[in-house]
């Protein structure tokens, strides 16, 4: 079974609207880390936001926000105000941290956003 | 932040060559990691790299296939070996953040290869 799971291979969205990318998890562990990274043509992997576990409040970093639901083992990414360089695609990763690989991250499959003017 | 440097940053390989991937951090790190991104595919973990020792290797990937080495902390060298189309992908190096509160990974640029 998939770790990571993002159900929509492509997302389109206007510019200045926002657009949530969604990303659901699969684990076992009672403690894990959740990250989103965006892929620009260029080819770079930039991280955007992190999200633990234990963390009670919902992570946010400027024009980006997670909208995390533990109960539901989601985490979806909020990018808001969109932007024309928010083109890109976007990655979901999860740590987990038990199992002695607590370093590795599991991507998910990737959301190929277009925002269009 | 650390600054990561991959070099080359494209290259296109004939079938049954091997290509050595450069990966310098700008900064000391005791574990780095290497990626790849197949065609429209997501990133999948090759081995992590520890210097002074043997690099762990994850399911499907084998040493004679994808020799690494680690030679101080702040350098490491991955080699894609006697390679064949399937290989054609983007290899990523990677450090953790250990100063951040979720050790997220800095990339590289990426090794964009093709095989002919």
């Amino acid at each position: 079974a998939q770790k990571i799971t993002q159900t929509q291979p492509g997302m389109f969205v206007q510019e200045k609207e926002a657009v949530t990318l969604d990303c659901t998890y699969d684990t076992s562990d009672q403690s894990y880390g959740l990250f989103w990274y965006k892929q620009p043509s260029s080819g770079e992997m930039i991280f955007l936001i992190y999200q633990g576990s234990y963390d009670e409040q919902n992570a946010t970093e400027g024009r980006y926000s997670l909208n995390f639901q533990k109960a539901r083992k989601s985490a979806n990414l909020v990018i808001s105000a969109s932007q024309l360089g928010d083109s890109a695609m976007y990655f979901c990763a999860m740590r987990e941290n038990s199992g002695g690989s607590n370093y590795k991250l599991t991507f998910g499959k990737g959301t190929l956003l277009t925002v269009n003017p | 932040s650390a600054v990561i440097s991959q070099k080359p940053s494209r290259d296109i390989c004939q079938r049954g060559t091997s290509l050595t991937i450069q990966c310098q951090v700008d900064s000391q790190v005791t574990m780095m990691f290497w990626y790849r991104q197949q065609p429209g595919q997501s990133l999948t973990l090759i081995a992590t790299a520890n210097q002074g020792s043997e690099a762990t290797y994850e399911s499907g990937f084998v040493i004679d296939k994808f020799p690494i080495s680690r030679p101080n902390l702040t350098f490491s060298t991955l080699t894609v070996s006697n390679m064949s189309p399937e290989d054609s992908s983007i290899y990523l190096c990677s450090v953790e953040d250990v100063g951040s509160k979720g050790g997220e990974l800095f990339f590289g640029e990426g090794s964009r290869l093709t095989v002919l």
